[in-house]
């Protein structure tokens, strides 16, 4: 079963305008990932931020950690059609659990050009 | 080449067939993990090895689905006796040591179950 919840589900934002998209998770974790996925292609890794870090940035990029609330946000700056996919968070769960990622549903992001 | 590679992109079997889907990691990578992802949905955990071994499987639905990466380099997934509810993506992903690291993932096999 999936344990993340991204929020929203779908968003259409202008070019150049920035996109906010939340994730929250329910037990406790090491790390928290973000991931991009374009339609039919696989997942490609966006930005790792670890338990113990509240911020991280990269590029365009802006990924928050609220470990106390388990909940985290993407930002994307100036965004660009390129942009356009569905982003999902990942969790890497502390203590005991299964050993790969556990994914949220999604946010499938559209920029109108 | 440099990235995850898997085999074949899209499969269509018979209800009831088995199929066998390949992936090859990074090279050097230890950690390999397959996931399985409907439609619309973020993927799911099946199953996942450091090296040749199968450390977890926790996730693989039923006794009808099989992994195996037998010299720590490229792995199978095998469904055996398929069913139309697994019809999905089959997405493998590696990584240099564990899940704490950023996992690098293929296109997928998309499998259509008539």
């Amino acid at each position: 079963s999936q344990q993340g919840e991204e929020d929203p589900q779908a968003l259409s934002i202008q070019e150049g305008e920035n996109a906010t998209m939340n994730c929250s998770y329910k037990t406790s974790i090491n790390n928290l990932q973000w991931y991009r996925q374009n339609s039919g292609r696989g997942l490609v890794h966006l930005i790792l931020i670890r338990s113990n870090e509240r911020e991280k940035h990269s590029g365009r990029l802006r990924v928050t950690l609220d470990t106390s609330k388990k909940s985290s946000s993407l930002l994307i700056t100036a965004s660009r059609a390129a942009d356009t996919a569905s982003y999902f968070c990942a969790t890497a769960y502390s203590g005991g659990g299964a050993d790969g990622l556990t994914f949220g549903k999604g946010t499938h992001l559209i920029i109108q050009p | 080449g440099a990235g995850v590679s898997q085999s074949p992109r899209y499969k269509v079997a018979k209800r009831g067939q088995d199929v066998a889907l390949r992936c090859d990691p990074i090279s050097g990578h230890v950690s390999l993990f397959w996931y399985q992802q409907a439609l619309g949905q973020g993927p799911e955990f099946l199953t996942y090895f450091q090296n040749e071994a199968q450390l977890d499987k926790s996730g693989l639905p039923s006794d009808r689905f099989f992994a195996e990466r037998p010299e720590g380099s490229v792995s199978t997934l095998k469904i055996q006796r398929t069913q139309q509810e697994d019809s999905a993506v089959y997405l493998c992903a590696s990584s240099l040591l564990d899940r704490n690291q950023p996992q690098h993932f293929g296109d997928g096999t998309r499998l259509s179950i008539l």
